[in-house]
């Protein structure tokens, strides 16, 4: 049974370019979660979903980000025109219930913004 | 809200050292307990968990208790190895959504 993937692993992108960021979850697993580390720090949840749904995106800045997961393919986090604030490495977990379940979690993807 | 704090680090220990990594949160009710380890460059992998007050989780030689009392959570390991060097986060599973401490950089010298 394949883990969680996640690519790319590794994304550049200038200031003002958009990035997206892609998450298959586990087989059989219909919960999605993104998390952010900034460099030295520990993961702040951004938000959670299932299919076609947003569960709860309390940890999402306001501007520029967004995120869905459709019902064919993967999870997709969206950042428009990024900048240098926007480096860091994003994790995608997901759970085959609901959140009350342990999360398992991708390589992540590390984001990189000149 | 939810939140977790870990001891500070970094942390250096020799090979074969008694290992204590503190751990405490804050939350309503009683949530469930985790501890993740980062190896460079790599995602999160669970190493234990506990899911009610007086439970044990141990992995690897790993172990951390949930202390209902004191809302502690604290990893031990009786004798690292090399091979343990990593970031440690405990973390605790709230409102469907999991809150991690700041990390503990752990480095076992041989």
């Amino acid at each position: 049974n394949a883990g969680v993937m996640q690519n790319p692993r590794h994304l550049v992108r200038r200031r003002g370019q958009e990035a997206r960021l892609r998450c298959s979850p586990m087989k059989g697993h219909s919960h999605v979660y993104w998390y952010r580390q900034l460099p030295e720090e520990g993961l702040k949840f951004m938000v959670y979903l299932q299919k076609e749904n947003i569960i709860d995106e309390s940890g999402m800045p306001k501007e520029r980000f967004s995120a869905e997961f459709p019902k064919e393919g993967p999870s997709i986090l969206r950042i428009q025109q990024v900048v240098r604030g926007d480096s860091a490495a994003y994790f995608c977990a997901s759970s085959p219930i609901d959140g009350s379940y342990e999360q398992y979690f991708g390589p992540g993807t590390r984001l990189t913004v000149t | 809200g939810d939140s977790v704090t870990q001891m500070e680090g970094p942390v250096t220990l020799s090979e074969e050292a008694f290992l204590t990594i503190n751990c405490t949160y804050t939350a309503t009710g009683y949530p469930s307990l985790f501890w993740y380890v980062q190896y460079p460059g790599e995602g999160l992998q669970l190493l234990l968990k506990a899911t009610k007050a007086d439970d044990k989780g141990s992995n690897k030689g790993f172990e951390a208790t949930y202390r209902k009392e004191t809302t502690s959570f604290h990893l031990e390991k009786g004798s690292v190895q090399v091979s343990d060097s990593a970031v440690y986060f405990c973390a605790l599973l709230g409102a469907q959504k999991l809150v991690f401490g700041q990390g503990t950089r752990l480095t076992i010298n041989p």
